[in-house]
C-alpha cells in the first residue's frame, strides 16, 4: 500500500522568513497530494492540494510544487506570520484508493 | 450550511462502558472516515464507508464497529472502553467517484478513566 513520509516533524522560523515541508509518496499511482493546516483545538482543514497532471500550484503565500520522478511533493509558505503556526498533514492518493494516507504531520512554530 | 456534525464533543466514562460516538454530515457525500488521532499526532484511518450498506476496517486496529445505515449517518461504537481508547476521533467525509478533499468533523475527545 502507499507510505508517504514528511519531513520534518518539528520546524521553527522567524516572521517573515520560508517555511518549507516535504513529502515522499510510494505508490506511483497516487495522482492526488492534499496538503492540511491543523490547528491547536480545532479539525484539520484543506489549504492547497495539486493533482498529477500539474507540477505547482500557488494560492497568495503558499505553493505546492510536485515532482512525480521523484515521487515527492513539497509545501512553501512564503512571508510567515504568527497565524500560520499549526501542524500540516501532507496526503496522497488516487482514483479508486480507499482512503487519503496522510503523512506524520509537522508543527510549524512561526516566532513573532 | 452544509458541515459535519460530531456529538458528543467531549465525553469522560469508565472502563467497560459502551459508548457510541454520533456523526452527520450534511454534505451529500457518499464516502466518511474515522480517524482516531492523539492531539496534533498522525491521524490513523480506523473505519471507512463507501456508501450504504458498505463498511471497511481501516489501517489501524481498532476494537470499534460502525455502521452506515443513512448516506448522512455514520456512528462508531465502542462496546467496552478501556483506557487505551482515550484519544480524539475525528469523523470525515468525501464525494464518491472519484478522489477529492476530504472535510473533517470537530472532533470527540474520549478520556476513559
Amino acid at each position: 500500500g502507499e507510505n508517504v513520509e514528511q519531513h520534518p516533524s518539528t520546524l521553527s522560523v522567524q516572521e517573515g522568513d520560508s517555511a518549507v515541508i516535504k513529502c515522499t509518496y510510494s505508490d506511483s499511482a497516487s495522482n492526488y497530494f492534499p496538503w492540511y493546516k491543523q490547528e491547536l483545538g480545532k479539525r484539520p482543514q484543506l489549504i492547497i492540494d495539486i493533482r498529477s497532471n500539474v507540477g505547482e500550484k500557488k494560492d497568495q503565500r503558499i505553493a505546492v510544487t510536485l515532482n512525480k520522478t521523484a515521487k515527492h511533493f513539497s509545501l512553501h509558505i512564503t512571508e510567515t506570520q504568527p497565524e500560520d503556526s499549526a501542524v500540516y498533514f501532507c496526503a496522497a492518493s488516487y482514483t479508486g484508493r480507499r482512503a487519503l494516507t496522510f503523512g506524520s504531520g509537522t508543527r510549524l512554530q512561526v516566532q513573532p | 450550511e452544509a458541515d459535519i456534525y460530531q456529538t458528543p464533543r467531549y465525553l469522560v466514562i469508565g472502563t467497560g462502558k459502551k459508548i457510541t460516538l454520533e456523526c452527520s454530515q450534511t454534505m451529500g457525500h457518499d464516502k466518511m472516515y474515522w480517524y482516531q488521532q492523539d492531539p496534533g499526532m498522525e491521524l490513523h484511518l480506523i473505519h471507512y464507508s463507501y456508501g450504504v450498506n458498505s463498511t471497511e476496517k481501516g489501517d489501524l486496529s481498532s476494537e470499534s464497529t460502525v455502521s452506515r445505515i443513512r448516506t448522512e449517518h455514520f456512528p462508531l461504537t465502542l462496546e467496552s472502553a478501556r483506557p487505551s481508547h482515550t484519544s480524539q476521533y475525528l469523523c470525515a467525509s468525501s464525494e464518491g467517484g472519484g478522489v477529492y478533499e476530504q472535510f473533517f468533523g470537530p472532533g470527540t475527545r474520549l478520556t476513559v478513566l
